[in-house]
């Protein structure tokens, strides 16, 4: 059971630009919302997250927006970097457990 | 503060067999998780272990088992190794303090390659 889903593997933009990561979940029982970036050889790294009950939560250059409605998140990286890409894995989460379901993740590349 | 640590990083081993990985969290994290990734399975839940008592589990066959041990290290243990269980298997911590925002702290992985 798929219930969290990235649809685009793959993203390219230029640096300075903004960069859009997209995921959609099923299960509108989540607690919170979280993206992580990962490497090759490393482990997730946490990023981003928001709690069910908002609809936005920035932290620098990441924005994440939430609409519940559509059960759909997003992450907007602005201005996007060479070294943002990686990797993103959109997750979720109740918060009695952390049987975190995640995305199948897009690859982000940022050209120079 | 030293992050989450696996060991071993990589792996070798021959289908029948059995492996033992090994995680120590966060300094005062209590809850473990683990998850295994495979390129077409994505990351996928195994089990988490909180105080030593396994909390959760996910969909996968009694060949996977774990523990927790009273200082919070975890071991997980995969028996009658299968080629399908050739994986990066990451292992998480989390505070589960009145702080918690869902994020878990991953390590970097122990990548098991069965042959």
């Amino acid at each position: 059971d798929q219930q969290v889903k990235q649809n685009s593997p793959s993203l390219s933009v230029q640096e300075g630009r903004i960069s859009i990561l997209n995921c959609d979940y099923t299960n509108s029982m989540f607690d919170y919302f979280l993206w992580y970036k990962k490497y090759p050889a490393e482990g997730p790294t946490f990023l981003i997250s928001i709690s069910s009950i908002k609809d936005k939560n920035e932290d620098g250059r990441f924005t994440v927006f939430l609409n519940k409605s559509a059960k759909h998140l997003s992450l907007h990286i602005v201005p996007s970097q060479p070294g943002d890409s990686a990797v993103y894995f959109c997750a979720a989460s109740h918060f009695n457990n952390n049987d975190m379901r995640f995305g199948a993740g897009t690859r982000l590349t940022v050209k120079p | 503060k030293a992050g989450v640590t696996q060991t071993p990083r990589y792996l070798i081993k021959t289908r029948g067999q059995q492996v033992t990985l090994s995680c120590s969290p966060i300094s005062g994290h209590r809850s473990v998780s683990w998850y295994q990734q495979t390129p077409g399975q994505g990351l996928q839940f195994l089990f988490e272990y909180f105080s030593e008592t396994q909390r959760n589990k996910g969909n996968f066959p009694g060949r996977f088992s774990g523990r927790q041990f009273s200082n919070s290290r975890s071991e997980m243990n995969v028996s009658t190794l299968e080629l399908g269980d050739s994986a990066l298997y990451l292992c998480a911590s989390s505070s589960r303090d009145t702080d918690y925002t869902g994020e878990l702290f991953f390590g970097e992985g122990s990548r098991l390659t069965v042959l």
